[in-house]
């Protein structure tokens, strides 16, 4: 068990809709990335969070948008969703922007757009 | 970033070491390379890590060669809990640009 845990695990959600995924990173960590992972693809990285600031993005659109609190623990918004975005969503944690980056990944959310 | 490649798929006997190959002949001084596995639709499990020497822990061996340009997980005694999607993947170790960029990885099949 790598301690990383998000919320809700299944989320089912219409055309347009908005939604929030959360996740909270492994104890020690500060940390957070997230990835979208399509059925039967690798996990593609959207972006990650590191002193309350996104310090770096994947090709992603504007309507993916995240947030970091203080207690290390974020959040992944993504509005007027398509289709496209049902995948499933992964949250990995790991510490600072130095030295090894080694992730340790939650259990991901699996949202489903209809 | 560096690119890795990896074979699609291969098949293990259980019991038998298991060794999946990766080739990075791209890879930058300054790249580690990682192993993750996922299991059917969980999230991705770090297996272990190296730069430049083999490295062992309690899951895997990694065998990396002297120029850099390709690795080997070994998994020991393989067993049915082993099945799933090995990644291999190369990253930078400082700076605001390490990320992970991730392929379509290995399925192993552990056969009984």
């Amino acid at each position: 068990d790598a301690g990383v845990t998000q919320s809700p695990t299944h989320l089912i959600k219409t055309r347009g809709q908005q939604v929030t995924l959360r996740c909270s990173p492994k104890s020690g960590h500060d940390t957070v990335s997230w990835y979208q992972q399509a059925l039967g693809q690798g996990p593609q990285f959207i972006f990650q969070y590191y002193e309350e600031e996104e310090r770096q993005r994947g090709n992603f659109p504007d309507r993916f948008s995240g947030h970091q609190f203080p207690n290390y623990s974020s959040e992944l918004n993504v509005n007027a969703l398509l289709l496209g975005d049902s995948a499933l969503y992964l949250c990995a944690s790991s510490m600072g922007l130095a030295g090894p980056d080694t992730q340790y990944f939650g259990p991901g959310t699996r949202l489903t757009v209809l | 970033d560096a690119k890795t490649t990896q074979p699609p798929s291969m098949d293990c006997a259980e019991g038998r070491a298991a060794n999946l190959p990766c080739n990075h002949s791209t890879i930058s001084g300054n790249e580690y390379v990682y192993w993750y596995r996922q299991i059917h639709s969980q999230g991705p499990q770090y297996i272990i890590h190296g730069l430049k020497n083999n490295e062992t822990n309690e899951m895997a061996s990694l065998i990396i060669t002297e120029d850099r340009k390709s690795s080997t997980l070994i998994l020991p005694h393989a067993t049915l809990r082993d099945t799933a999607v090995y990644y291999c993947i190369v990253s930078r170790n400082a700076g605001n640009n390490r990320k992970l960029i991730w392929g379509l990885g290995t399925s192993l099949a552990v056969n009984p």
